[in-house]
């Protein structure tokens, strides 16, 4: 079975410039999320969705935009690019509904890594 | 506010030795989850241990347990029989309740874990 898949795993984009980031759960998942991992810290939550509604937003700008679409996958946009964007970004799918308990978001892609120069 | 805290940024371990990676928590709700994961090189989040809140018992997979002591608020993974495959950055992290945040990850800043012959 496939696991989370994003794409594309590398990507260099030009300050000023818009990047879309793809990912593709696991079958049968119903919930993404999206986090930022600069170099050197851990990853820092962006957004949440199940069934296609955003449920949750972590403190980033509004350049940082995200949709979830019938088929579960997800993008996740970046508008005006800044050098501090560059980083790691993960995507990450669950089965069962966002909750406190449970071993949901346990399955995280390999990442897509931006490089904004 | 909901906060993770690895205070190791370092550590080494003898092959076959036992390892102990030290991790806290803050949070004032009742219902949380607690993860550990294993980030290699690659970049990949590789998913090795949950504990809830409410279970009464440590959880153990294979060589990894999680030692919790909800009262310190504390969550160490053990990691037995340590592999030189096991080197890599490790991150604690917690789900609970966060306004606007759903029920997202908050991760600590990883410990970096080095398995010597």
């Amino acid at each position: 079975d496939a696991g989370v898949t994003q794409s594309p795993t590398h990507l260099i984009k030009t300050r000023g410039q818009q990047v879309t980031l793809r990912c593709s759960p696991i079958s049968g998942h119903k919930s993404v999320s999206w986090y930022q991992q600069v170099l050197g810290q851990g990853p820092q939550f962006i957004f949440q969705y199940y069934e296609k509604e955003e449920r949750g937003r972590g403190n980033f700008p509004d350049r940082f935009s995200a949709r979830q679409f019938p088929n579960y996958s997800s993008e996740l946009n970046v508008n005006a690019l800044l050098l501090g964007d560059s980083a790691l970004y993960l995507c990450a799918s669950s089965f069962i509904p966002p909750s406190t308990q449970g071993k949901s978001e346990a399955f995280f892609g390999q990442g897509t890594r931006l490089t904004v120069v | 506010a909901q906060k993770i805290t690895q205070t190791q940024p370092g550590m080494f371990v003898q092959e076959k030795e036992a390892v102990t990676l030290d991790c806290t928590y803050d949070t004032s709700d009742p219902s949380y989850g607690l993860f550990w994961y294993k980030q290699p090189s690659s970049g990949e989040m590789i998913f090795l241990i949950y504990q809830g809140s409410y279970d009464q018992q440590n959880a153990t997979e294979g060589r990894y347990s999680l030692n919790f002591q909800k009262a310190r608020k504390s969550a160490n993974l053990v990691i037995s029989a340590s592999q030189l495959g096991d080197s890599a950055m490790y991150f604690c992290a917690m789900r609970g309740r966060a306004a606007n945040s759903g029920y997202a990850l908050n991760f600590g800043k990883g410990t970096s874990l080095l398995v010597t012959p």
